[in-house]
């Protein structure tokens, strides 16, 4: 069975600030997909990013940037100089390779306050 | 390209009733899901169908049924509503591995 953990349930930093979501999942597929996806307070769900298994290069896009690390089966999320339109619920999610079930993890909610 | 619709975007519902959540896509996609959202547990994989006339059952299925007649469009029909089935429900269709969700439904049975 897959299984997604985001351990932090709600995160509140003040504008430009680092802020780092974190991401572990559990799988017994050598090959998978993970994903993160923002649901910004009007509630529709926003895909950002997708990795598969056999890549762990890092990925940088403009203030956001993911580390991906099979070793300890984690997939954070960083955001660089956070801002107030970053509020937002984070998820992170993992499919196997045919992308036919999704697992999602709990949520994180980010809150960047002015 | 709409994308991903779902109607309606709220409903109330008594226990009992029964009602059917629409969901439509333009973009040919094969796949598409249903998914339901509750607090503090995230979205979780109700039904999915792969094409036209596969079903196929998700994480939480009882209480619900689908049917994919036609490629684009996917129901969702609750026969008979619980106030357990209260949650917010969100479509999702793909043609890859990306899903790409619809603005979703907010339902309440009261």
């Amino acid at each position: 069975a897959q299984k997604v953990t985001q351990a932090q349930t709600e995160i509140s930093v003040v504008e430009k600030e680092d802020v780092t979501l974190d991401c572990v999942y559990e799988t017994r597929d050598t090959t998978y997909y993970l994903f993160w996806y923002k649901q910004p307070p009007s509630g529709e769900l926003v895909f950002l990013i997708r990795r598969n298994s056999f890549d762990e290069q890092n990925e940088i896009s403009g203030r956001y940037s993911w580390n991906f690390q099979k070793s300890t089966s984690s997939f954070n999320f960083t955001i660089t100089a956070s801002q107030v339109v970053d509020s937002a619920v984070y998820f992170c999610a993992l499919t196997e390779t045919s992308g036919s079930r999704l697992t999602f993890g709990e949520g994180t909610q980010l809150t960047v306050n002015p | 390209n709409a994308g991903v619709t779902q109607t309606p975007k709220f409903q109330v519902l008594k226990t009992g009733q029964s009602m059917t959540l629409q969901c439509a896509q333009d973009m040919n996609h094969e796949y598409m899901s249903w998914y339901r959202q509750d607090p503090g547990m995230g979205l979780r994989l109700i039904h999915y169908s792969v094409g036209a006339g596969i079903t196929d059952q998700g994480e939480v299925p009882n209480g619900y049924n689908v049917s994919r007649s036609t490629t684009e469009d996917f129901p969702l029909r609750l026969l008979s509503a619980a106030p357990s089935q209260t949650s917010v429900y969100f479509c999702a269709s793909s043609y890859g591995i990306v899903q790409f969700f619809g603005p979703g439904t907010r339902l309440t049975v009261l």
